[in-house]
């Protein structure tokens, strides 16, 4: 089983709709949580922590399911340029980043 | 302006070769990490380094070397070991602290002539 692990997509929508990506992993001692936005030949670019309690920025909101180790995306209101492909990230052992391979969203007009 | 530099954007090898990819940080992090990316893989650690003169083992060190001579600076050096150097290679930094994310440069693209 891969340590992240995210549904590829792509997730086709069109502009206004709501949209969420789940991501799980299987390190249970996991303490951290990101996630961060990458495009199409772009370094990622950090969108936002994931906190415990959930977290809100903007359109977007962050929550962390702990007991079924998974965390998600809700963005609301897809704007075009929204599309692109998020990375869900783990922190497991000092330091270490997992990055989870992405989900690709395509907002359409 | 505070960020993460890497050069060059792009980068041929010839067979054989060695070749050293830069990374500066001017954001007085601790922490610094180089990366590699494959198309429709996640990122993968190949060093980091949490403080000057020091550094790690990531997953994929084999066929890579890097120094940290100053906290600043953190060049990785693909080697001719290296039998499928063709990547992105992105390289971050962060504070060091458990809870802070990372911040990436804008990578380099490594292709073998």
């Amino acid at each position: 089983r891969k340590e992240v692990e995210q549904d590829p997509g792509p997730f086709n929508v069109p502009e206004g709709a709501t949209v969420a990506f789940n991501c799980t992993y299987s390190n249970s001692a996991s303490q951290s949580f990101f996630w961060y936005r990458q495009d199409c030949r772009k370094e990622p670019k950090l969108l936002m922590s994931v906190y415990s309690s959930g977290n809100e920025d903007g359109r977007f909101t962050a929550q962390l399911n702990r007991a079924s180790q998974y965390i998600s995306l809700l963005i609301r209101d897809s704007k075009l340029s929204d599309s692109a492909t998020y990375l869900c990230v783990v922190r497991g052992g000092f330091q270490k980043l997992v990055f989870g391979t992405g989900t690709r969203l395509l907002v359409s007009p | 302006d505070g960020g993460i530099t890497q050069s060059p954007k792009y980068l041929f090898r010839k067979e054989g070769q060695n070749v050293t990819l830069s990374c500066e940080q001017n954001l007085n992090h601790d922490a610094m990490y180089w990366y590699r990316q494959d198309p429709g893989q996640g990122l993968r650690l190949i060093y980091y380094s949490q403080i000057v003169n020091d550094f790690q083992k990531g997953d994929i060190a084999e066929g890579y070397s890097v120094s940290r001579e100053k906290k600043e600076s953190f060049p990785l050096t693909v080697t001719s070991a290296q039998k499928n150097p063709t990547a992105f290679y992105l390289c971050a930094s962060s504070m060091g602290r458990e809870n802070q994310p990372q911040h990436f440069g804008d990578g380099t693209r490594l292709s073998i002539l």
